[in-house]
């Protein structure tokens, strides 16, 4: 089993849609947990952190469910440029990094 | 800002040749990671390093690849001989304390 899971899609999607991507993680030792963004041809970027309480930035909402092991992104009235790969990251070895990144769920937000 | 600074940013190589792959991490960052990114597998993990010294190379995928930190200011990542197989998208990243890490814009990589 991989240490993180996603679907891969692609999920299509009108703009203005709502979309929500999911992910599950093996570890249960892992401590912080992360979306990145990656661009096509591009380097992965940080999207926002995930905490245990749920967390929201503008139109995306994280959440984190320890006791499933299973992470959330959700993005509101969606944008053209929204249209990118969406990875879950986790990392179990504290401040010295070590994520570990599912393989990522390509979004594509069409006109 | 500078951010992580990768080069070549392209690379194609015969079969057999050694490649070097070079980084700069952002000043001030004491971790620096090289990840592999293929379609098959995502994005892997192949060493990194904490106060330029190797943590963690578990990741590496054989003898053929090396890594080195010889300052906080510089990396490099040697394969040698180079393979098809090592076809990939090679990062490096830094991060300062914490586990998020900022990616440099990588090095395709192509072994013919």
């Amino acid at each position: 089993r991989k240490e993180v899971e996603q679907d891969p899609g692609p999920f299509n999607v009108p703009e203005g849609a709502t979309v929500a991507f999911n992910c599950t993680y093996s570890n249960s030792a892992s401590q912080s947990f992360f979306w990145y963004r990656q661009d096509c041809r591009k380097e992965p970027k940080l999207l926002m952190s995930v905490y245990s309480s749920g967390n929201e930035d503008g139109r995306f909402t994280a959440q984190l469910n320890r006791a499933s092991q299973y992470i959330s992104l959700l993005i509101r009235d969606s944008k053209l440029s929204d249209s990118a790969t969406y990875l879950c990251v986790v990392n179990y070895r504290g401040s010295q990094g070590n994520l570990i990144f599912g393989k990522g769920t390509k979004l594509s937000v069409k006109p | 800002d500078a951010g992580v600074i990768q080069s070549p940013r392209h690379e194609v190589t015969e079969m057999g040749q050694e490649v070097t792959l070079r980084c700069k991490p952002i000043s001030g960052h004491n971790s620096l990671f090289w990840y592999r990114q293929t379609m098959m597998r995502g994005l892997e993990l192949l060493i990194y390093f904490n106060n330029n010294v190797p943590i963690d190379d578990s990741g590496m995928p054989e003898d053929r690849f090396s890594a080195k930190m010889p300052n906080a200011s510089f990396s490099t990542l040697k394969i040698q001989p180079s393979e098809p197989r090592d076809s990939a998208v090679y990062f490096c990243a830094s991060s300062l304390d914490r586990p998020e890490a900022f990616f440099g814009q990588g090095t395709r990589l192509t072994v013919v």
